[in-house]
């Protein structure tokens, strides 16, 4: 089963506006990931926040980290229609080698 | 940064046939490789792990009789989608991980399959 579940599901917002993803998740984690994917593509890794920080930012994106609630957030701020793209939260299963467990993921379009 | 190169990106083959899709990563050694699945509006399921040297992990309900992995070098991982049929269509996507507990994924660009 998925470890983590997202919300919502998808968001259709105007260009400009913020946009916020969430993601709760099931068991204790070292990591917590974000990954972006445009329709028929990989994945592209985004962010990584370790199990000790509360926020992390990289340009125009910013990702907090509550472990005791086991939930996190990807925000993107001043969106672009080139942010149009399907987003995935993942863990890492503890002493699985990297092995990665998705969220079922936002699928956020951005309209010019 | 970190690149992995799957090939091919799109197949389409008959039934009953087999078809490999090569995963490389290109500028560093991946010990580890992971192999996943993806159906359409929906997230990925791990399919199995991929290591070099020894037998693959394969995850629970994933035949591995149907899904052949190798990993011969540090560098190349292949799976074969063996006896091919319209339900195995999907988009498989393989990744591989750099050192540290730390350190994310990175993934090929996928490759489309469609069985007629």
């Amino acid at each position: 089963s998925q470890q983590g579940e997202e919300d919502p599901q998808a968001l259709s917002i105007q260009e400009g506006e913020n946009a916020t993803m969430n993601c709760s998740y099931k068991t204790s984690i070292n990591n917590l990931q974000w990954y972006r994917q445009n329709s028929g593509r990989g994945l592209v890794h985004l962010i990584l926040i370790r199990s000790n920080e509360r926020e992390k930012h990289s340009g125009r994106l910013r990702v907090t980290l509550d472990t005791s609630k086991k939930s996190s957030s990807l925000l993107i701020t001043a969106s672009r229609a080139a942010d149009t793209a399907s987003y995935f939260c993942a863990t890492p299963l503890y002493n699985q080698g990297g092995k990665l467990i998705f969220g079922q993921g936002t699928e956020l379009s951005v309209k010019p | 940064g970190a690149v992995v190169s799957q090939h091919p990106s799109w197949v389409i083959c008959k039934s009953g046939t087999s078809v490999k899709i090569e995963c490389r990563s290109l500028d560093f050694q991946a010990t580890t490789m992971f192999w996943y699945r993806q159906f359409p509006k929906q997230s990925l399921m791990l399919m199995a792990t991929s290591n070099e040297g020894s037998k693959a992990t394969y995850e629970q309900g994933v035949e591995k009789d149907k899904f052949l992995i190798n990993h011969a070098s540090l560098t190349l991982s292949t799976l074969t989608v063996t006896s091919a049929h319209p339900e195995d269509s999907s988009f498989y996507i393989c990744s591989a991980t750099g050192q540290g507990v730390n350190s994310p994924l990175h993934f090929g660009n996928g490759t489309r399959l469609t069985v007629t």
